[in-house]
């Protein structure tokens, strides 16, 4: 079974801290994805990967950067949290583009 | 603009009532269209992938159908453990999935 983890399941930061959402999965996929999910608007596409040191924007890129060193390793960084950032936070991984995506159990960030 | 429509919002089932869920779509170049489900503060565990029209899958209570429009998620003999959102979700010619907003289901014993 495809397994993805997230590092935290709940976290709380203060305004204009720096934070990291780390995401690993162990299926060696070469797709990993970033989400955030709001009541009433679903889910987002915030950055996604298809390869190592490759990424592109997604929908809602504003106010967030990533990361991917190594192949199963992709990291969401919020450069100044604010509160508006406070939300769901969701990592996903497929093998091919074209296939499901597999989620992670999420983050659940407040900012305060 | 790919869109991704579900209905309806909520559904109320006793045990053992089947009913269907809707997923209406519009995407220039269909590649896939997925089904999750989402329990409340975890992440969608995936379900079903259809790629073509006339394709069904089917995972014990569960079967999700496609048309050149559409997806159902047929439930059969629903269980209270079967209470859940159901997502469903496309993937067009950008490689983006594009989601809907869900369907929230609940099953009373």
């Amino acid at each position: 079974d495809v397994k993805v983890t997230q590092s935290s399941r709940y976290l709380v930061k203060r305004t204009g801290e720096k934070v990291f959402l780390e995401c690993v999965q162990d299926m060696d996929h070469e797709n990993m994805f970033w989400y955030r999910q709001d009541p009433g608007l679903g889910l987002r596409l915030i950055y996604f990967s298809y390869d190592v040191k490759m990424k592109e924007k997604g929908d809602i890129p504003e106010g967030y950067s990533v990361s991917r060193e190594k192949k199963e390793r992709f990291s969401l960084i919020l450069e100044s949290a604010s509160t508006n950032q406070t939300s769901m936070y969701l990592c996903a991984s497929s093998l091919r583009p074209y296939n499901e995506q597999f989620f992670g159990p999420g983050t659940r960030l407040t900012v305060l | 603009e790919d869109q991704v429509t579900q209905s309806p919002e909520a559904l109320r089932l006793q045990e053992g009532e089947s009913s269907s869920l809707n997923c209406s779509y519009t995407v220039s170049g269909l590649r896939g269209l997925f089904w999750y489900r989402q329990d409340p503060g975890k992440g969608p565990e995936f379900l079903f992938t259809l790629y073509s029209a006339g394709e069904e899958k089917e995972k014990e209570r569960l079967k999700a159908t496609l048309t050149k429009k559409e997806s159902f998620l047929h439930i059969t003999a629903p269980k209270p453990e079967d209470s859940a959102t159901y997502l469903c979700a496309v993937l067009g010619g950008s490689y983006k999935l594009i989601f809907g907003s869900g369907t929230r289901l609940l099953v009373r014993p």
